[in-house]
């Protein structure tokens, strides 16, 4: 069974601190990977894909991945109340043209 | 904007019943899929579909099937409803590696 793992939560942070987010994913032949927010009661929003090595940034959010650790992270700098929220990562499968594995979501939750 | 819509927001259904959930969106996108979310089990695959008239079998399709005869639409069938398929139902589509879900069907089976 191939799996995206994610720490449930909650994280929490104050209002202007760094959020780290992390997951894992268990198939070497992942070729790409989401984070997707979610909003309690709402349904699941995209935020970034990040495809290669490295960095990719988008305003205050970094997405960083590390093929070689099968590491994938979500950085939001300056977190804000507003920012409260579960976020799910979830990897592409190479074998499948847009079937993507879905972990289970951290909650974070930013104090004012 | 990406809209994808779904039918109902909240549904309740007897045991035994056939039910029918559908999804419309309006941006031309070839690929559309159907999910359940669970506390502790997350989003799991059902059917997707990526082009008119084909389906594909997701990771739990048991006791549901699909049907899209236009490419705007999606519909999610429970054949027999069951205690065990009251979840939230979201429904995404999409291009690419980029999904773009619903507003989602909390339903209830009695």
């Amino acid at each position: 069974q191939k799996e995206v793992e994610q720490n449930s939560g909650p994280l929490s942070v104050p209002e202007g601190a760094i959020a780290s987010l992390n997951c894992t994913y268990s198939d070497r032949g992942s070729q790409s990977f989401f984070w997707y927010r979610q909003y309690s009661g709402k349904s699941p929003e995209l935020i970034m894909f990040i495809y290669s090595n490295g960095d990719k940034e988008d305003g205050r959010f970094t997405a960083q991945l590390n093929k070689a650790s099968q590491y994938v992270s979500l950085l939001i700098r300056d977190s804000q109340p507003s920012d409260s929220a579960t976020y799910l990562c979830a990897a592409a499968l190479n074998t499948g043209f847009q079937k993507l594995v879905f972990g289970t979501g951290t909650r974070l939750l930013v104090s004012p | 904007d990406v809209k994808v819509t779904q039918s109902s927001r909240y549904l309740v259904k007897r045991t035994g019943e056939k039910v029918f959930l559908e999804c419309v969106q309006d941006m031309d996108h070839e690929n559309m899929f159907w999910y359940r979310q669970d506390p502790g089990l997350g989003l799991r695959l059902i059917y997707f579909s990526y082009d008119v008239k084909m389906k594909e079998k997701g990771d739990i399709p048991e006791g549901y099937s699909v049907s899209r005869e236009k490419k705007e639409r999606f519909s999610l069938i429970l054949e027999s409803a069951s205690t065990n398929q009251t979840s939230m139902y979201l429904c995404a589509s999409g291009r690419a590696h980029e999904q773009y879900f619903g507003p989602g069907t909390r339903l209830t089976v009695t």
